[in-house]
């Protein structure tokens, strides 16, 4: 199958740090998405990317989608308190590209 | 404009019971996914459809059946509800293969 493997699973910062989260796969991957999890809600989209070698930002947020196209990951710089959530890569592989499939997550908790 | 509208929020199921989760968009996506996330994981995928009439199995199918008769709806059938079947439901569409997918807001399902 497709499998992703996101990482890490969880991380603990204090406020004001950056992060840095990634997804890798074990097959070549035409579009990455990386989406924001709040408690109780759907994920919402925070960056696509859809060329190999392609960084993104939105504000805060900096994403890449790998050369080898295989990998993609997320930084966001200068925490604080909203970004607490779950973050998930999702991609969609070259063969198969009508299936949306997502990584296990990353828990962000930001101490104040 | 909704977006993607799942109902009921939440439902709780005896053993052997079956139900439908209900999604509906109208955004006239062609492609519609149904998502379950168990507690402190990722996302996997059941069901997808990239158009009225056609739907593919995910990565678990398993004890789920839809349908797509219209370009709206993508209805999740349980027919024999299982206590494996507790999660959260989300259901997703995108207009094409390299844009964005939309969630709802999620189906809680317990099964006791």
């Amino acid at each position: 199958g497709q499998q992703l493997n996101q990482s890490p699973q969880s991380m603990f910062i204090q406020e004001g740090e950056d992060v840095s989260m990634n997804c890798t796969s074990s097959s070549i991957f035409n579009t990455w998405l990386w989406y924001k999890q709040d408690p109780g809600e759907g994920p919402v989209l925070l960056i696509a990317l859809y060329k190999a070698g392609e960084l993104t930002s939105n504000g805060r947020l900096t994403a890449q989608f790998g050369i080898t196209r295989k990998d993609s990951f997320l930084n966001i710089s200068a925490s604080i308190p909203s970004d607490v959530g779950i973050y998930f890569c999702a991609g969609q592989h070259i063969q198969g590209a009508q299936k949306l499939v997502f990584g296990q997550g990353t828990r962000l908790t930001i101490n104040p | 404009n909704a977006g993607v509208t799942q109902t009921p929020k939440f439902r709780i199921l005896k053993i052997g019971q079956s139900m439908t989760l209900q999604c509906a968009q109208d955004m006239n996506h062609n492609y519609m996914y149904w998502y379950r996330q168990d507690p402190g994981m990722g996302l996997k995928l059941i069901y997808y459809s990239v158009g009225a009439g056609i739907t593919d199995k995910g990565e678990v199918p398993n004890g789920y059946n839809v349908s797509r008769s219209t370009t709206e709806d993508f209805p999740l059938r349980l027919e024999l509800a299982a206590p494996s079947q507790t999660s959260v439901y989300f259901c997703a569409s995108r207009r094409t293969l390299n844009t964005e997918a939309f969630f709802g807001q999620g189906t809680r399902l317990t099964v006791v």
